[in-house]
């Protein structure tokens, strides 16, 4: 069974370009939940999507979106990027909504602001 | 104070050796995660509590819900246990459930 498989897994952006993140996860799994780490502030949580609904959302400002497809992979979109976006992007699938299940981790895509 | 404490930071071990590490929170949650990250970034789900205790080969996790406790231990432990290890709580905040993560532990054992 395939794993959680996130694209790109590496890229490099200029301040002021928007970016945007795929995450599909394992077949079956109807939840996608997105993460920032960078080595300050340590995993934080983005938003979480089920059924092709954002259900939870993070504190995190209006340039940070996301969106997910009827085949349950999700987008994230970071429009307008800051230096401070420099992060390793993580997404998350389950089966339920993430609190209800164990959640299966993609390898993360790496950004860099420049 | 962050909601979720962890400790210790850091710790290393020689291979053989009892391991615990611990996770209090301070508001109530719904469910507790255990991850393992090893370098290059990959997260791994070693347990997910809501109460009492799991134990999965080697890994041993625990959850006290009336002090806000977690913890996880790790038998014989070995080289191949050296990672990042964090704790992650589901809780319910301005009406809407995230994950709360601590700032995880650094495990090193030695050979």
């Amino acid at each position: 069974k395939a794993g959680v498989t996130q694209t790109p897994r590496y890229l490099i952006k200029t301040r002021g370009q928007q970016v945007t993140l795929s995450c599909s996860p394992i077949s079956g799994h109807r939840s996608v939940s997105w993460y920032q780490q960078t080595p300050g502030q340590g995993l934080q949580f983005l938003f979480e999507y089920f059924s092709e609904t954002q259900r939870n959302k993070g504190n995190f400002p209006g340039r940070f979106s996301g969106r997910q497809f009827s085949n349950s992979r999700s987008e994230m979109n970071v429009s307008t990027l800051e230096l401070g976006d420099s992060a390793l992007y993580l997404c998350a699938s389950g089966i339920g909504p993430s609190g209800t299940g164990e959640l299966f981790f993609g390898e993360g895509s790496r950004l860099t602001v420049l | 104070k962050n909601e979720v404490e962890q400790s210790p930071q850091n710790l290393t071990a020689q291979e053989g050796e009892f391991i615990t590490i611990n996770c209090s929170y301070s508001v109530g949650i719904s469910a507790l995660h255990w991850l393992q990250q090893h370098p290059g970034g990959g997260i791994v789900s070693l347990f997910m509590l809501s109460s009492g205790k799991k134990k999965h080969g080697r890994l041993i996790a625990t959850i006290n819900i009336q002090e806000k406790h977690s913890s996880l231990h790790i038998t014989a432990s070995h080289p191949r246990d050296s990672a990042v290890y964090i704790c992650a709580v589901r809780v319910l905040q301005g009406g809407s459930e995230k994950l709360v993560f601590g700032k995880g532990t650094k495990l090193t054992v030695n050979p």
